[in-house]
């Protein structure tokens, strides 16, 4: 069952493209971010992090970048796949051990 | 699967009513931490454990308890429920209380309050 909200801004991918999907953090503060999947019916799943004294960090397909200086931090999906289809959440680090969810942003990928 | 656990998957319930959510973090993992996801306000963290102790609160509601076990379990106590407490709560848990650790969320447990 559909375990997000519904107004939530949606990015629309093709098979095989690549995707960016942006998240404004609030906090200069914030010393980690978190980038999370969350398949519908299941509990958000870690995907990649990075602290703050790193502006790049490459996983398996995915990339994030951080961009303190306008508080903002992207995920990159290469040749994205059906499996990708999920809402994406960013996380920040607010304080001891609380992280602090961004909206979300979902992905529709296309055969 | 995340190695968190999390009873029950489902629960309906009536206004009024007080319900336990109870979450098993992965093995060896001492802090436990409760979320609510509803349609409108996305994920909000509402509090942490660390061994059996609290750690960090949240937007927790004076109607809303939780405590750590010895065994590490946590239990999440919601009363006086009311309709807008109907969501998606989640468990995670992490290796540390300190620090920068990921964590690994549990399946969720769905409220309904009817």
């Amino acid at each position: 069952g559909e375990s997000v909200g519904l107004h939530l801004p949606t990015l629309s991918v093709q098979e095989g493209d690549n995707s960016i999907i942006n998240c404004a953090y609030s906090n200069s503060a914030s010393d980690y971010f978190i980038w999370y999947k969350q398949e519908s019916g299941k509990g958000p799943q870690f995907i990649i992090d990075i602290r703050s004294n790193m502006d790049k960090r490459q996983g398996q397909r995915v990339t994030v970048l951080l961009n303190k200086t306008v508080k903002h931090l992207s995920l990159q999906i290469a040749a994205t796949q059906p499996g990708d289809s999920a809402v994406y959440f960013c996380a920040e680090r607010a304080g001891f051990q609380k992280l602090v969810f961004g909206t979300g942003t979902r992905l529709l990928v296309s055969p | 699967d995340s190695g968190v656990t999390q009873t029950p998957k489902h629960l309906i319930t009536a206004t009024g009513q007080r319900v336990t959510l109870r979450c098993s973090p992965r093995s060896g993992d001492l802090s436990v931490y409760w979320y609510q996801q509803s349609l409108d306000q996305g994920l909000q963290f509402l509090i942490q454990y660390y061994n059996g102790e609290e750690r960090a609160k949240g937007n927790i509601l004076e109607r809303f308890s939780a405590q750590q076990f010895p065994d590490l379990h946590s239990e999440l106590n919601l009363s006086s429920l009311e309709l807008g407490d109907s969501a998606l709560y989640f468990c995670a848990s992490s290796a540390s209380g300190a620090g920068i650790y990921e964590q690994y969320f549990g399946p969720g447990t769905r409220l309904t309050v009817t």
